[in-house]
């Protein structure tokens, strides 16, 4: 079964700061993964996906790295902003069920 | 492109009675649509997988009688909640995959829609 770990749970940083989150899952037969952000009571907010093929995805100031073999993936997000605060989320889509599993997020306070 | 609309946004209901969510893909058609649930500071919980035109297939411990879930065209999906309880009270959100086409294994989801039950 399908498990995804972020760490940390919770990161407080102030602004300007260059930083990394951390997601890992357990089984490398993925299709791709995903990094998403989620403001409090709102949906989702897909930031990257990464094919099971690359290694990296890069939107402006964010970059996701994809290991398969090791299952991790990292979300580097640079030079912080409080409109960066939010809860950021990992998921990889199974091979075969092509079901999206979760990780728990990572609460990011951007202090300025 | 890619825009999942889900209705109502909220909505508040009282025990027992039954509500409909409906999920829709405004400019993409969807072969498969999938229902999430999220309980506060938690992270989102795979309920069903809904394919037009077929029963959706439920994720173990999601009760199908409880939750019915319809997929009648390419566009839409609904959840019905029947005979709702304070403890569905939760957000639930859902995502639609293309047909095909660059990104066809992407989901796209909606905005959710926040469920209280009285």
């Amino acid at each position: 079964k399908q498990e995804v770990t972020q760490i940390p749970a919770a990161l407080s940083v102030p602004e300007g700061e260059n930083l990394v989150l951390n997601c890992s899952f357990t089984d490398s037969a993925i299709y791709n993964l995903q990094w998403f952000r989620q403001d409090p009571g709102k949906g989702l907010t897909s930031l990257l996906l990464i094919q099971s093929s690359q290694r990296e995805q890069t939107s402006g100031r964010l970059n996701a790295s994809l290991d398969k073999s090791s299952g991790r993936s990292t979300l580097y997000i640079a030079a912080s902003q409080p409109g960066d605060s939010a809860t950021y989320l990992c998921a990889v889509m199974v091979q075969g069920a092509q079901k999206l599993v979760f990780g728990q997020g990572t609460r990011l306070t951007i202090n300025p | 492109g890619a825009v999942v609309s889900q209705h109502p946004s909220w909505v508040i209901c009282k025990s027992g009675t039954s509500v409909k969510i409906e999920c829709r893909s405004l400019d993409f058609q969807a072969t498969t649509m999938f229902w999430y649930r999220q309980f506060p500071k938690q992270s989102l919980m795979l309920m069903a997988t809904s394919n037009e035109g077929s029963k959706a297939t439920y994720e173990q411990g999601v009760e199908k009688d409880k939750f019915l879930i319809n997929h009648a065209s390419l566009t839409l999906s609904t959840l019905t909640v029947t005979s709702a309880h304070p403890e569905d009270s939760s957000f639930y959100i859902c995502s639609a995959q293309r047909l095909a086409g660059a990104s066809y294994n992407e989901q796209f989801f909606g905005p959710g829609t926040r469920l209280t039950v009285l």
